[in-house]
């Protein structure tokens, strides 16, 4: 039984780039939730998905930052055009049912690098 | 905002000791949750604990609640070496969980 996977493990982009991160959820997981951690600091939500559907973008910038979590297939969390400001490391949780009431499982994340 | 503030920002033990860290937050919550993460991985779930309850276990692990004083603490008894990492705490209201900024707990051999 899988836990939550994400590829890439590592990530480097320059400046002006595209990345594309992806998140397969836990095995009957339909709730998929994206983080971003800066060096010596705690996780700062993004968004929250459940399949098809954007529930919270609270957290996104609203430029250049996209995610999306379609029927089949993993859920993408896609940053266009790099700044370095980017860099961190993104994790992606998911949970058998929705918002903070039950508990995360979290992937390993993706340490973004733009260079 | 409702973000948990966690206290000390780093604690440094020996082996066999106890371990106490605080986590302080601003608003109604529905629960409250730990997390560890050991450098450069991801989060481990370790307990949650309800906003209708006062205390939860689970192995060496003691988690209360005071919701009169919005806080929370986490023990950890008869540490290990295997306990080094950053413990965070998250509150849940009606949103996605909010972290505090974690304590950077090491134990030394």
């Amino acid at each position: 039984n899988a836990g939550v996977m994400q590829n890439p493990r590592h990530l480097v982009r320059r400046r002006g780039q595209e990345a594309r991160l992806r998140c397969s959820p836990m095995k009957g997981h339909s709730h998929v939730y994206w983080y971003r951690q800066l060096p010596e600091e705690g996780l700062k939500f993004m968004v929250y998905l459940q399949k098809e559907n954007i529930i919270d973008e609270s957290g996104m910038p609203k430029e250049r930052f996209s995610a999306e979590f379609p029927k089949e297939g993993p859920s993408i969390l896609r940053i266009q055009q790099v700044v370095r400001g980017d860099s961190a490391a993104y994790f992606c949780a998911s949970s058998l049912r929705g918002l903070g009431n039950y508990e995360q499982y979290f992937g390993p994340g993706t340490r973004l690098t733009v260079t | 905002s409702q973000q948990g503030e966690e206290d000390p920002q780093a604690l440094s033990i020996q082996e066999g000791e106890n371990a106490t860290m605080n986590c302080s937050y601003k608003t109604s919550i529905n629960n409250l949750q730990w997390y560890r993460q050991n450098s450069g991985r991801g989060l481990v779930h370790l307990i949650l604990i309800r906003s209708n309850e006062r205390e939860k276990h689970s192995g060496r692990l003691r988690v209360t609640l005071d919701t009169s004083k919005k806080s929370s603490s986490l023990l950890i008894t008869a540490s290990r070496a295997a306990d080094t990492a950053s413990y965070f705490c998250a509150t849940a209201g009606n949103t996605p969980l909010v972290f505090g900024k974690g304590t950077r707990l090491s134990v030394i051999a």
